[in-house]
């Protein structure tokens, strides 16, 4: 079953325009929620992560936005550049699953310049 | 070396061979993980040891057969293997578990099976 929804699967931005991934999850007892980057050839690398108890962080021109009632997470990244094409995934987790990271399907961003 | 290394970082193999995939991880961290990706689907969990126990194992099929001899090293064998089974392998690290620390991960082993 899966249990983070990620949308969309590929997305096209210029550069300096707002990028937007989604993500919605089914287990209220997610308690954590990181952003991973991916670029070509290599593995994914934590960007920014939020927990529950905040509806927003920021770290620099990326913002996660929470919705706890709605179930649901995105990841905003303001002023695109073409250095940002790569795949991201979000990815959710819980304390009681320990080393279990539930990631979404993944988002294929392309910033033209 | 620094961070996660995993080799080799490309292997083609035939159904009816072994191979085996090799992590190491030069962080001093106590916990590492096997994950599979392939293309348009999530990463899916494999294996998980943590101090060298292994304390997940999700469902994967025993024609996978990991191995941590010690913190700093981890290996997946392969043996009688399906097309299905071509993807990228990631090996990953951490510091504690998965909500509180940081997963680090290596360049991944591409691995095509015949």
């Amino acid at each position: 079953q899966q249990q983070v929804k990620q949308s969309p699967q590929s997305l096209i931005v210029q550069k300096g325009g707002i990028s937007i991934i989604n993500c919605a999850y089914e287990n209220t007892a997610f308690d954590y929620f990181p952003w991973y980057q991916q670029f070509p050839g290599k593995g994914p690398a934590l960007l920014i992560a939020i927990r529950p108890d905040v509806s927003e962080k920021k770290e620099g021109r990326f913002t996660i936005s929470f919705n706890k009632s709605a179930k649901q997470f995105s990841l905003h990244i303001m002023d695109s550049q073409p250095g940002d094409s790569a795949t991201y995934f979000c990815a959710a987790s819980m304390e009681t699953s320990g080393s279990r990271l539930t990631f979404g399907e993944g988002t294929q961003l392309t910033v033209n310049p | 070396e620094t961070g996660v290394t995993q080799t080799p970082r490309h292997l083609v193999m035939g159904m009816t061979n072994k191979k085996s995939l090799k992590c190491e991880q030069h962080l001093g961290h106590n916990a590492m993980y096997w994950y599979k990706q392939s293309a348009k689907k999530p990463l899916e969990l494999m294996f998980v040891y943590s101090l060298e126990e292994r304390v997940e194992n999700n469902s994967v099929p025993s024609r996978f057969s990991p191995e941590c001899p010690n913190s700093s090293h981890l290996f997946l064998h392969l043996h009688t293997l399906q097309p299905e089974d071509s993807a990228l392998y990631l090996c990953a690290s951490s510091q504690g578990q998965a909500n509180t620390g940081e997963l680090f991960f290596g360049e991944g082993s591409r691995l095509t099976v015949l």
